[in-house]
């Protein structure tokens, strides 16, 4: 069983909709979760990360942690054809010691039709 | 504010040669991590690089090494390339106090024949 686990899509929606992916993970000592958004050929980009449980927010984007069910989500409002990628999530055992390790899913493609 | 920049953009490469690929980190970060991405993966840990000194490794054999140099720049080295190693290779960097963020270049696809 793989430490964390995401649906791989792919995921279709009509533009504005509102868009949930998620991920399980297995480890308990995982603290700090992270989603990151890659383009086709480019590198990860760091949307947002959450330390422990609980929601946060930035503009159209919403994470939430939940430690007790080992589940975590991330809300896209008002999805636009832009957000069309795929979507990593990340999260690690960090406990602001040597090296902050991230363990990936394995993504999942969105695709928003306009 | 520079971002991560890697070097080359692609490369292709034949079985058992050996692969150099290079990383710059971003202005501020001291610690520079390897990622191998595969096709349809998530990206995995390779190793993390502070002070010039490897500090942290996954699960992968000693034939992939690197370096860090005292401007923070990173080399990931490959010797004796498997077709296995076609990947993506991306480098992330960040302070050594906030590992929490770590920002991505946009990596270096390699291809081996």
């Amino acid at each position: 069983q793989k430490e964390v686990e995401q649906d791989p899509g792919p995921l279709s929606v009509p533009e504005g909709a509102i868009v949930s992916l998620n991920c399980t993970y297995s480890n308990s000592a995982f603290q700090y979760f992270m989603w990151y958004r890659q383009y086709s050929r480019k590198g990860p980009e760091l949307l947002m990360y959450t330390y422990s449980s609980g929601n946060k927010e930035d503009g159209r984007f919403t994470a939430q942690v939940d430690k007790s069910s080992k589940y975590i989500s991330l809300f896209i409002r008002d999805s636009q054809p832009s957000d069309s990628a795929t979507y990593l999530c990340a999260m690690s055992a960090y406990d602001g010691g040597a090296t902050n390790k991230l363990i990936f899913g394995t993504g999942t493609l969105l695709a928003v039709q306009p | 504010e520079t971002g991560v920049t890697q070097s080359p953009t692609h490369l292709i490469k034949t079985r058992g040669q050996q692969v150099t690929l290079r990383c710059s980190s971003q202005s501020g970060h001291n610690t520079v991590s390897w990622y191998q991405q595969a096709l349809g993966q998530g990206p995995q840990f390779i190793f993390q690089y502070y002070r010039e000194e490897e500090n942290g490794r996954g699960n992968f054999p000693p034939r992939f090494s690197g370096l860090q140099f005292p401007n923070y720049s990173s080399e990931l080295n490959v010797n004796a390339l498997e077709l296995d190693d076609s990947a993506l290779y991306l480098c992330a960097s960040s302070t050594r106090h906030g590992q929490e963020t770590q920002y991505f270049g946009p990596g270096t696809r390699l291809l081996v024949l």
